[in-house]
């Protein structure tokens, strides 16, 4: 079935320093990849997403490129700040699998030290 | 944006009883809801889908008469995990679709932590 495998955590960073999240997936057909974010005490949501091979999401300085040929959407940020502190979730949205469902990864804790 | 709360945060329970959790979209109308369970070190599974005046839609594995889920109108959902044992001890969390698809974009609830001793 349709899965997605993240890097593990945690992952500390100082303030500045570049941020890779990796994450892989696997699926049938095309799915919808996504990027969420829990910040401590709050509710999943959603980063950036990508719909189709080489497209880009982007937002608050995060990004991530689909990229089918390695069935990867690494999540990058040139500079992070203390208050990236969270935990993010990689997840796919298959229509033609997985009944349409997002499909989520482990999460990774991320927390950045000033 | 769209707001999901629910009540309570965490709770801690005996084994064998019931307990409540429940999900409210707060500025919008939901007539789906999704309720996810997470593991420690695990990702969020989908256990059901909440359908409002109509019965809830499970996924394989999940005990219906176990977890009963009552989608009483459109901006609350309820799960109540019946007879609770510690294997049910969990991170439960709900989530609505803003729009009437349900594959529109998730609002996610802030998780309620059930202890079960």
């Amino acid at each position: 079935g349709d899965s997605v495998t993240q890097m593990e955590g945690p992952v500390t960073l100082s303030e500045e320093a570049f941020l890779t999240i990796n994450c892989t997936y696997t699926a049938t057909g095309y799915p919808s990849l996504f990027w969420y974010v829990q910040y401590p005490g709050e509710g999943l949501q959603l980063l950036l997403k990508a719909t189709k091979a080489d497209d880009k999401g982007s937002n608050k300085g995060f990004e991530a490129t689909y990229r089918k040929e390695t069935t990867s959407f690494h999540l990058e940020k040139g500079s992070v700040q203390v208050s990236d502190s969270a935990v993010y979730f990689c997840a796919l949205r298959n229509y033609g699998g997985s009944q349409g469902n997002l499909i989520f990864g482990k999460g990774t804790k991320l927390s950045v030290k000033p | 944006g769209a707001v999901v709360s629910q009540h309570p945060s965490r709770v801690i329970c005996k084994s064998g009883t019931s307990v409540k959790i429940e999900c409210r979209s707060l500025d919008f109308q939901a007539t789906t809801m999704f309720w996810y369970r997470q593991f420690p070190k695990q990702s969020l599974m989908l256990m059901a889908t909440s359908n409002e005046g109509s019965k809830a839609t499970y996924e394989q594995g999940v005990e219906k008469d176990k977890f009963l889920i009552n989608h009483a109108s459109l901006t609350l959902s309820t799960l109540t995990v019946t007879s609770a044992h510690p294997e049910d001890s969990s991170f439960y969390i709900c989530s609505a679709p803003l729009g009437a698809g349900r594959y529109n974009e998730q609002f996610f609830g802030p998780g309620t932590r059930l202890t079960v001793l």
